[in-house]
């Protein structure tokens, strides 16, 4: 059955330093979403992309935050200068083209740890 | 403003019996509701999707209704074991919300005790 893939698996990084969290949709999909979940809390949506451009996003995904698509398998997520409030489980969704309805298939995730 | 609620302590139930999880939501008008099982450290898995238009929805053991009065979806799994013991999570889709973006309660921990 086809999954989501997201790496790393985890990343450590400094305060300050950019991260770049990697996922591979399911390959016919057409939506793309990342949600976040810090530790103990509810998973919250950050952003939705489709047709090579942001549909929606969160208050969290602010001007530190970018998503791209850059080759038609991948979709990224950048964190330009990372807080330590930005330490969670990423994940990355995808969905296809049968509506709002359609199932969507989450990623493992990346435990993102901000020292 | 608009909360979704669920059970916030672990239910814990003996191997055999049906596990009963509830979800409450206020000052929303979802068109669609899920339901999701999450592992530890795991992403979120699709279980079940019951519409606004819909009192119940059956999958296997698995059972979801959906009361748009009383603001309040409630998720059965029968005849539970051992290895439905997970956090289940409800996600709500606002409707006329075309890119789909879930909105998800806290979550309820089940533990099957076999």
């Amino acid at each position: 059955e086809p999954e989501v893939t997201q790496t790393p698996s985890h990343q450590v990084t400094q305060m300050g330093q950019e991260v770049i969290l990697r996922c591979v949709p399911i390959s016919n999909h057409l939506y793309f979403y990342w949600y976040r979940q810090i530790l103990g809390q509810k998973v919250e949506f950050l952003v939705s992309f489709y047709n090579n451009e942001i549909s929606e996003k969160s208050e969290i995904f602010d001007d530190q935050f970018s998503v791209e698509r850059p080759d038609g398998s991948n979709f990224t997520l950048k964190i330009r200068s990372t807080k330590l409030e930005d330490s969670a489980m990423y994940f990355c969704a995808s969905r296809g083209w049968g509506g709002v309805t359609d199932t969507q298939y989450f990623g493992p995730g990346t435990r993102l740890t901000v020292l | 403003s608009q909360k979704i609620e669920q059970n916030s302590e672990a239910l814990n139930i003996q191997e055999g019996k049906t596990a009963t999880l509830t979800c409450n939501y206020t000052n929303y008008s979802p068109a669609y509701l899920q339901w999701y099982r999450q592992d530890p450290g795991r992403g979120p898995v699709f279980l079940l999707l019951i519409r606004e238009n819909e009192k119940e929805k059956r999958k296997e053991r698995l059972k979801v209704t959906f009361d748009t009065t009383l603001k309040q979806s409630l998720f059965h799994i029968t005849a539970s074991q051992p290895a439905d013991s997970a956090t289940y999570l409800c996600a709500l889709v606002s409707p006329g919300n075309q890119g789909g973006k879930l909105i998800f309660g806290q979550g309820t921990e089940l533990s099957v005790k076999p």
